[in-house]
């Protein structure tokens, strides 16, 4: 079956610097993977999708990247602030006939 | 533009009752799907609809059905609840079916059952 992984500890960082978040998928690749920010209570909000054939998407002070060899997603916030405090879910994709698959999501928490 | 809505946002029945819950998507969004959210197990994928038709379900028993109205919105039952049922049942539609999009989740139907 196909497993994202993503690292169960909180990352606690100071504001102002870069949070890096980790997923890593098993098994072949997906054809998306995205990433979304759940606040306690509330639904997840999308933040960025990224293809197969891309390696690296951004937005606004957010960037993805995508390494089919490592079988990893990297999702970046730079210039991080305490209402960046969340958690962060990756789900893997894969179009047609699919179950998506999320993983168990990594809690940012920024520090003024 | 209005976003996916979850009718009711809280529930709670007694073992052994069933449950409706229902999801209106965002407008022009033809594809719904439906998610369980537990502290156990995380997000875990129920069943998909596009154009009235379930597309995929994920491991769930048969006990968790759903369906999809010609106007896109849906609605999942759960027969002869069972303890293990308490979650946080997420709706979200997208444009397309599959994955290729993104999803807007709803607020969430959070289910106690006692």
């Amino acid at each position: 079956s196909q497993k994202i992984e993503q690292n169960s500890e909180a990352l606690n960082i100071q504001e102002g610097k870069t949070a890096t978040l980790t997923c890593n998928y098993t098994n072949y690749s997906p054809a998306y993977l995205q990433w979304y920010r759940q606040d306690p209570g509330r639904g997840p909000v999308f933040l960025l999708l990224i293809r197969e054939n891309e390696k690296e998407k951004r937005k606004e002070r957010l960037k993805v990247t995508f390494d089919t060899t490592l079988k990893q997603s990297l999702f970046h916030i730079t210039a991080s602030q305490p209402a960046d405090s969340a958690t962060y879910l990756c789900v893997r994709t894969s179009g047609g006939s699919y179950i998506p698959t999320f993983g168990r999501g990594t809690s940012l928490i920024v520090h003024p | 533009k209005a976003g996916v809505t979850q009718t009711p946002r809280y529930l709670i029945k007694t073992r052994g009752q069933q449950v409706t819950l229902s999801c209106s998507p965002i407008s022009g969004h033809r594809s719904v799907s439906w998610y369980q959210q537990t502290p156990g197990q995380g997000l875990q994928f129920l069943f998909e609809y596009f154009s009235e038709t379930q597309r995929n379900k994920g491991n769930f028993p048969g006990r968790f059905s759903g369906r999809q109205f010609s106007n896109s919105r849906s609605e999942m039952n759960v027969s002869t609840l069972e303890l293990g049922d308490s979650a946080l049942y997420l709706c979200a539609s997208s444009l397309t079916p599959g994955g290729s999009h993104e999803q807007y989740f709803g607020p969430g139907t959070r289910l106690t059952v006692t």
